[in-house]
């Protein structure tokens, strides 16, 4: 049983390019969570969500930022136009059920913007 | 505003010795608490929970204390072992519908030999 699979797991792009961030759950979880942790600091949420579902977005910034989760397939973070100051460690977790549940974490992508 | 932070960035022991890391929150409505583990280059890795209903809960070498009257969790690490050196994060639920987790920054746990 395949864990959270995160990828890619480094990936450098220049400001105002767009980067696509994969994840995919455990099997047989159907709630993904989407974490970034800058240097140095812990983790903050982003975004919940279920299939085909934003559930919450509270930690999303405004703009540039947007997640899905489509019925196949894996959830999928996207930040358009990046820049410098969206550098950073983006982790999934998922679970099983609601918060109260244990969730696991991926591996993690290293966005690095140049 | 709420958040949930460790009283210490760093915390230094021998091989052997037992481990406490603290941990304070702030939301009282908070009712379900994880601590995890982060290696370096590595995803959090889930160690132990705890339900606002309960006082302690033991693991593998490690026991968890929950006290809601001052809002503070611990971790308590028996027998540290150089591969307990990691950073620790205590998470707690920021909403009712436990939807989402809230980490502090993290106390960097070194084990000497």
């Amino acid at each position: 049983n395949a864990g959270v699979m995160q990828n890619p797991r480094h990936l450098v792009r220049r400001r105002g390019q767009e980067a696509r961030l994969r994840c995919s759950p455990m099997k047989g979880h159907s709630h993904v969570y989407w974490y970034r942790q800058l240097p140095e600091e812990g983790l903050k949420f982003m975004v919940y969500l279920q299939k085909e579902n934003i559930i919450d977005e509270s930690g999303m910034p405004k703009e540039r930022f947007s997640a899905e989760f489509p019925k196949e397939g894996p959830s999928i973070l996207r930040i358009q136009q990046v820049v410098r100051g969206d550098s950073a460690a983006y982790f999934c977790a998922s679970s099983a059920g609601t918060g109260r549940t244990e969730a696991f974490f991926g591996q993690g992508t290293r966005l690095t913007v140049v | 505003g709420e958040s949930v932070g460790l009283h210490l960035p760093t915390l230094s022991v021998q091989e052997g010795d037992n481990s406490i890391i603290n941990c304070a929150y702030s939301n009282s409505a908070s009712d379900y608490f994880i601590w995890y583990k982060q290696e370096s280059g590595k995803g959090p890795q889930f160690i132990i929970d705890i339900r606002s209903n309960m006082d302690k809960r033991q693991g593998q070498r490690v026991t968890v204390l929950l006290n809601k009257t001052v809002k503070h969790l611990s971790l308590q690490i028996a027998a540290t072992q150089p591969g307990d050196s990691a950073v620790y994060f205590c998470a707690e639920t920021i909403n009712q519908a436990g939807t989402a987790l809230i980490f502090g920054k993290g106390t960097t746990l070194s084990v000497s030999s």
